[in-house]
């Protein structure tokens, strides 16, 4: 029953080094999305993509990139990492409604 | 743009009191309706769903009711129990992509 994994669950960088998310899930799902938690905001949209090698921008696309060179996996990818990076990352699976959630990546920019 | 309004939290609650966690919703067209929950340390799950005007759903004695005129969609709970301390969010469905607009989630705290 693993679902949506994502790794790593934790990690803290410094400014200007880069670092890639991962995100795999075992359900076959078509869609897959990134989002940000941050206290008060909700969850906003970084990426996401609707099928193997396809991916779409969402709210807050800057300073992240992301690929789906196979369908489990979703990768969000940190260039230059910044200290309004900070957050909490979840990623999504769906084959529609509703969406599937990982358990989160807390990551720290200092 | 479409968006979603929740009220702010924390929710304290004693055990066993009645619970209501407004969401009011900004949509054109019929979007469909949800309430996810966030435990502690968790990612969120689907706690209910409604698709149309009028629709309860309903899950582990939650309930909420698609209200188009109000364009409301409140979160109710008849009885709450600690186990029910977590996060709520409302959000809708805003096209075929399925991408979820969110509101900015209530904390509910249960004291024994």
């Amino acid at each position: 029953n693993a679902g949506v994994t994502q790794t790593p669950k934790f990690r803290v960088l410094k400014t200007g080094q880069s670092m890639t998310l991962l995100c795999a899930q075992d359900m076959n799902h078509e869609y897959m999305y990134w989002y940000r938690q941050d206290p008060g905001m909700g969850l906003r949209l970084i990426h996401y993509s609707v099928g193997e090698g396809t991916t779409a921008k969402g709210e807050v696309p800057d300073g992240y990139n992301v690929s789906r060179l196979k369908k489990q996996n979703f990768l969000l990818g940190l260039e230059s990492a910044a200290p309004s990076q900070t957050s909490v990352y979840f990623c999504a699976s769906s084959s529609g409604e509703p969406q599937h959630f990982g358990d989160g990546t807390r990551l720290s920019i200092l | 743009g479409d968006s979603v309004t929740q009220m702010e939290g924390p929710v304290t609650l004693s055990e066993e009191a009645f619970l209501t966690i407004n969401c009011t919703y900004t949509a054109t067209g019929y979007p469909s309706l949800f309430w996810y929950v966030q435990y502690p340390g968790e990612g969120l799950q689907l706690l209910l769903k409604a698709t149309k005007a009028d629709d309860k759903g309903s899950n582990k004695g939650f309930e909420a009711t698609y209200r188009k005129e109000t364009t409301s969609f409140h979160l109710e709970k008849g009885s709450v129990q600690v186990s029910d301390s977590a996060v709520y969010f409302c959000a809708l469905a805003k096209d075929s992509n399925y991408q979820l607009i969110w509101g900015a989630g209530t904390k509910l705290i249960i004291k024994p």
